[in-house]
């Protein structure tokens, strides 16, 4: 079966640090990879989805980036963490079939 | 533009209380729709997906229905473990992307 796993469950870093976020995906080959940002009460906006390899796609002009290295490691950094930065950070993948999404646990993400 | 909204913002229900939840989106060309489940803290969990108008899934006491332009996802007989945040997604199918409403977040009280 496939899994997912996204790391580390909580972060709080300072202004102006750097940031790595790391998601895997277990059980398939060739997924679809998704970064999703909520905010409070708010619905889940999309930063970034890669069909590939090398391949990312990016949704909002940001502070963030993306990166694949390999067909099931989506990474998602930033050189300089800004206080907007903070909120609750999900990896997700698809089959590519249909986009039924299935989520990693998340990251709340705390910029002080 | 694509618009996915979702009624009530919040529900509170005593246990046993039936109620529906409202999910209408402004789309052309549906793909599916896509509902999930979310704990507070934890990333959605997948329920159902619905892919034409007429559809309904069932899963314990929710039951998803589908029209042209909404969708209702029924909760019978609510139990306190069925507390949780309901957001419901739409597939536009022209590209790889979801569009998220902001969901409803039920309590159910014992």
């Amino acid at each position: 079966s496939q899994t997912i796993h996204q790391w580390p469950a909580t972060l709080v870093q300072p202004v102006g640090s750097p940031l790595s976020l790391e998601c895997t995906v277990e059980g398939t080959s060739n997924p679809n990879l998704y970064w999703y940002r909520q905010a409070a009460g708010r619905g889940l906006q999309l930063l970034f989805y890669s069909v590939g390899i090398g391949q990312i796609s990016s949704e909002v002009p940001q502070n963030l980036s993306a990166s694949r290295p390999q067909d099931r490691q989506f990474i998602l950094s930033s050189k300089k963490l800004l206080l907007s930065d903070s909120g609750f950070y999900l990896c997700a993948w698809s089959t590519g079939v249909d986009e039924k999404l299935f989520f990693g646990s998340g990251t709340q993400l705390s910029v002080l | 533009e694509d618009q996915v909204t979702q009624s009530p913002e919040a529900l509170r229900l005593q246990e046993g209380e039936s109620s529906s939840l409202n999910c209408s989106y402004t789309v052309s060309g549906l793909r599916g729709l896509f509902w999930y489940r979310q704990d507070p803290g934890k990333g959605p969990e997948f329920l159902f997906t619905l892919y034409s108008a007429g559809e309904e899934k069932e899963k314990e006491r929710l039951k998803a229905t589908l029209t042209k332009k909404e969708s209702f996802l029924h909760i019978t007989a609510p139990k306190p473990e069925d507390s949780a945040t309901y957001l419901c997604a739409v597939d536009r199918g022209n590209d790889y992307k979801l569009s998220f409403g902001a969901g409803t977040t039920v309590t159910v009280r014992a």
